[in-house]
């Protein structure tokens, strides 16, 4: 069974220090890795999709990188507005629509002034 | 112009009543998702439609229904309501991109069971 684990569950930074948040998988076969984030009240908010180990993919403070076992979010400098909850989920090899994402607990950020 | 949206967005019902929650969306996607997030905030896939016919079914208890009259809409019914069905329900959508299906999500029902 495919399994995403996220740590840590929570982290508190103060603004300007840069830090990563960790996803380690195990999958049959990673078709895709995503990342979301989350705010409260809302919807998962697709960021980055990262398909094959050694791939990165940046958007403003955020950068996704991704191994063999795991994936790191890397956020720099980050701001208060940056403060949610960020999801990790794995697509396995699988027909079509049959691949489904499993999720982690995700891990909640956040950034003090 | 929300991409995925799903109505209500809050519901509070009494044990044992039968409620539906819709869920549009105008992405053009062929799939379509419930997810159920627990108050430990787990999202956890419940059904998925692809082009109006079923193709998951997680192991979800038979009082919930899911209709999809055609591909950009997703519904869901829950019958005979338990405390436990109380969470944070959302729909999504997504499309084959080379076989990786990137899920878009709605801003989600808050269903409470009282």
């Amino acid at each position: 069974e495919d399994q995403v684990t996220q740590s840590p569950e929570a982290l508190r930074l103060q603004e300007g220090e840069s830090s990563s948040l960790n996803c380690s998988y195990t999958v049959s076969g990673l078709r895709g890795l995503f990342w979301y984030r989350q705010d409260p009240g809302k919807g998962p908010e697709f960021l980055f999709t990262l398909y094959s180990a050694g791939e990165e993919k940046e958007k403003e403070r955020l950068k996704a990188t991704l191994t063999k076992k795991e994936s790191f979010l890397h956020i720099t400098a980050p701001k208060p507005e940056d403060s949610a909850t960020y999801l990790c989920a794995v697509q396995a090899f699988g027909t079509g629509a049959n691949s489904k994402l499993t999720f982690g607990k995700g891990i909640t950020l956040s950034v003090r002034p | 112009d929300t991409a995925v949206s799903q109505t209500p967005k809050y519901l509070v019902t009494q044990m044992g009543n039968d409620k539906s929650i819709k869920c549009e969306q105008n992405l053009g996607h062929d799939t379509m998702y419930w997810y159920k997030q627990d108050s430990k905030k787990f999202l956890k896939i419940m059904f998925s439609y692809n082009n109006k016919e079923l193709i998951i079914n997680e192991t979800v208890p038979n009082r919930f229904s899911p209709k999809s009259p055609d591909k950009a809409h997703l519904n869901l019914h829950i019958n005979s309501l338990e405390l436990g069905d109380s969470a944070v329900y959302f729909c999504a959508s997504s499309q084959d991109l080379g076989g990786v299906r990137a899920a878009f999500f709605g801003q989600g029902t808050r269903l409470t069971v009282v």
